[in-house]
């Protein structure tokens, strides 16, 4: 069965900083990965997703995620974190065989002024 | 394109009290999902319809929770009866493939 780690509950950041959300997961076949991002009060939205192909997938407002399959990591980046960001990050894992969906607990990200 | 619908909102009941949400997918999508998502923790899934046959309901608890979905489009989950441990928000969600789509999700608070 897979599993899905997100070491950091709460990751508070400066406006216009770096920030990495880190997910690791564990599965015996293979995977796609997603990143979902939830604004308080309001349901799931995907962020961006790795199904095959190129290992680094970009979102349209900035964020960034690579696959990596010899550390089972898809880590999310951003170069600069705006107010806006400030929301929960869940990854999930998606295989096949279970044909579902496997969350980690969330991080949630505050960006403060 | 319209996307999922679910209601209530919110929803407050007292404990023992019985409660049922509703959910409509995104047009086309055959595969709907109910998930329960406890404050602090990601998502779990409840069950899983594909057209209107079950796929899994194996973290269901089937003595007090149930869900169908007739005619293979909109679905109803109900609670009967509650338990304090139930509050949580209950997210419907639906998918053609890989990608699953999620409503705005039901708030419940058993009291």
């Amino acid at each position: 069965a897979q599993s899905v780690t997100q070491l950091d509950s709460q990751v508070p950041v400066f406006e216009e900083a770096p920030v990495e959300l880190r997910c690791n997961y564990s599965s015996s076949v293979s995977v796609y990965l997603f990143w979902y991002v939830q604004y308080p009060n309001q349901g799931l939205q995907l962020l961006l997703k790795y199904l095959s192909g190129s290992t680094l997938v970009e979102s349209i407002n900035g964020f960034e995620a690579e696959f990596n399959k010899s550390q089972t990591s898809f880590h999310l980046r951003k170069p600069s974190v705006h107010i806006s960001d400030t929301a929960e990050y869940f990854c999930a894992v998606f295989t096949g065989g279970g044909n579902k969906l496997t969350f980690g607990t969330g991080t949630q990200l505050k960006v403060e002024l | 394109e319209a996307g999922v619908a679910q209601s209530p909102r919110y929803k407050i009941i007292e404990k023992r009290q019985s409660v049922a949400f509703w959910c409509n997918p995104i047009s086309g999508h055959a595969t709907l999902y109910w998930y329960q998502q406890i404050l602090g923790q990601g998502p779990k899934l409840l069950i899983q319809f594909q057209n209107n046959g079950v796929v899994d309901d194996s973290q269901l608890p089937k003595d007090r929770f149930s869900a169908e979905r007739l005619k293979g489009v909109d679905s109803t989950l109900k609670i009967q009866p509650a338990k304090l441990e139930d509050s949580a928000v209950y997210l419907c969600a639906s998918s053609l493939a890989y990608e699953q789509y999620f409503g705005p999700g039901t708030r419940l608070t058993v009291t």
